[in-house]
């Protein structure tokens, strides 16, 4: 079974700095999708970007990008010039399949703090 | 239209009651998944219909019923709950060959089983 992982339960960041969540996957394919949500206080599931594994280029959509390491298995999120909107609990997740009905797996997620 | 939209947003019932949650998207697509989310925790697979045929049953209790009418509407029937099925209940959606991969989602009913 695909299982993710989050190591960080929570981080802070300064308003208009960085910040980079880290996330690890365990899969035996080879071509598989991968995701980050961000969920805010409101609770609706908003995806911030996705990665298809067979694409080496790295993810960017506006100020987030991702760090895709297929071989370490490695799916990190930066988080570039933080804003206080971004304050929500961050899930990375796995996809082994675009097919319908497919699952979508998710890690134990990070809590992001933006200070003012 | 890129919404998924569930009814009742919140819900507190009884254990002997019997309500339903309501999922409903225009988007055309051909999956709909109902996950469960206790508070601080991820979301956990449910369900999953796939072209309207019950395709995941992640071995949830039968006091959890599902049904999908028809490719847009899915519902969760619910019956002789416990307090800890108390948890917010995710409806999402995805297209199916040829998208880009992800699951929409609508923005969850609150339930609370008294």
């Amino acid at each position: 079974a695909q299982t993710v992982t989050q190591s960080q339960p929570e981080m802070s960041v300064q308003e208009a700095e960085t910040v980079t969540l880290s996330c690890t996957y365990d899969t035996s394919e080879s071509d598989y999708y991968l995701f980050w949500y961000k969920q805010p206080p409101s609770r609706q599931m908003i995806l911030v970007i996705r990665q298809e594994a067979y694409k080496q280029q790295n993810a960017t959509e506006n100020r987030f990008s991702v760090n895709f390491q297929k071989a370490a298995k490695s799916f990190s999120l930066k988080i570039s010039d933080s804003q206080l909107g971004d304050a929500a609990m961050y899930f990375c997740a796995y996809r082994r399949s675009k097919a319908a009905g497919n699952k979508l797996t998710f890690g134990g997620g990070t809590r992001v703090l933006v200070k003012p | 239209d890129t919404e998924v939209t569930q009814t009742p947003k919140h819900l507190v019932m009884g254990m002997t009651n019997k309500k339903s949650l309501k999922c409903e998207q225009h988007m055309g697509h051909r999956a709909m998944y109902w996950y469960k989310q206790k508070a601080k925790k991820p979301p956990e697979l449910m369900f999953v219909y796939s072209y309207e045929k019950l395709s995941i049953n992640e071995s949830v209790p039968s006091r959890f019923s599902p049904e999908c009418p028809n490719s847009s509407l899915l519902n969760l029937h619910l019956h002789a709950l416990q307090p800890e099925d108390s948890a917010l209940y995710l409806c999402a959606s995805s297209q199916g060959q040829g998208d880009t991969g992800e699951l929409f989602f609508g923005e969850g009913s609150r339930l609370t089983v008294l």
